[in-house]
């Protein structure tokens, strides 16, 4: 069945790098992708939902790749600050309009 | 103003007991969720009712139980509380299922521990 994978290491990096958070599926290319942000002691919150037929997907300081050969997903923060400190989860679809969700990547931008 | 909400945000119960978690929104979607979050913070579905009608149901035991009472409400019962059910639990909404055009818009989530 589908499955979810994204590095369970936390990402430290300097501010005003980009910060650049992979995410891996593990059988057939789904639909679409998405990533979410979440705060300790918060609920996920949406940032950027990405279709199999899209290559590319930005929004702000935000970008988000799909590569259905390489079976995954690449989420950029570039021009990292520490407000991007968070979690971040990708989550995709399992059929039968399940989401199913990676256990995330924390992400820490040191000023 | 909060677009979905559940209460309580903290739940404290002795094992056997039985519980309530509510939640409501006012986005006007059509499709509500129940997802699992445990302490390895993997985010597990549970439920899903779309216009109050139950359309996924996952290995979950039948101490679970979910009701729709109408489409901006979800709740979750649980009977019979064991340690291994303290987690923080999310009630999510989304405009239709699985959702293609956006994503979903989670509460802020309940945190339970069976003591």
């Amino acid at each position: 069945s589908q499955k979810i994978e994204q590095n369970s290491e936390a990402l430290n990096i300097q501010e005003g790098k980009t910060a650049t958070l992979t995410c891996n599926y593990t059988n057939y290319s789904p639909a679409y992708l998405q990533w979410y942000r979440q705060d300790p002691g918060r609920g996920p919150v949406f940032l950027l939902l990405i279709r199999e037929n899209e290559k590319e997907k930005r929004k702000e300081r935000l970008k988000v790749t799909f590569d259905t050969t390489l079976k995954q997903s690449l989420f950029h923060i570039t021009a990292s600050q520490p407000a991007d400190s968070a979690t971040y989860l990708c989550g995709t679809e399992r059929g039968g309009f399940k989401t199913i969700f990676g256990a995330g990547t924390r992400l820490f931008v040191k000023a | 103003d909060t677009a979905v909400s559940q209460t309580p945000k903290y739940l404290v119960t002795q094992m056997g007991n039985d519980k309530s978690i509510k939640c409501e929104q006012n986005l006007g979607h059509d499709t509500m969720y129940w997802y699992k979050q445990d302490s390895k913070k993997f985010l597990k579905i549970m439920f899903s009712y779309n216009n109050k009608e139950l359309i996924i149901n996952e290995t979950v035991p039948n101490r679970f139980s979910p009701k729709s009472p109408d489409k901006a409400h979800l709740n979750l019962h649980i009977n019979s509380l064991e340690l291994g059910d303290s987690a923080v639990y999310f009630c999510a909404s989304s405009q239709e299922p699985g959702t293609t055009s956006g994503g979903y818009t989670f509460g802020s989530g309940t945190r339970l521990t069976v003591v």
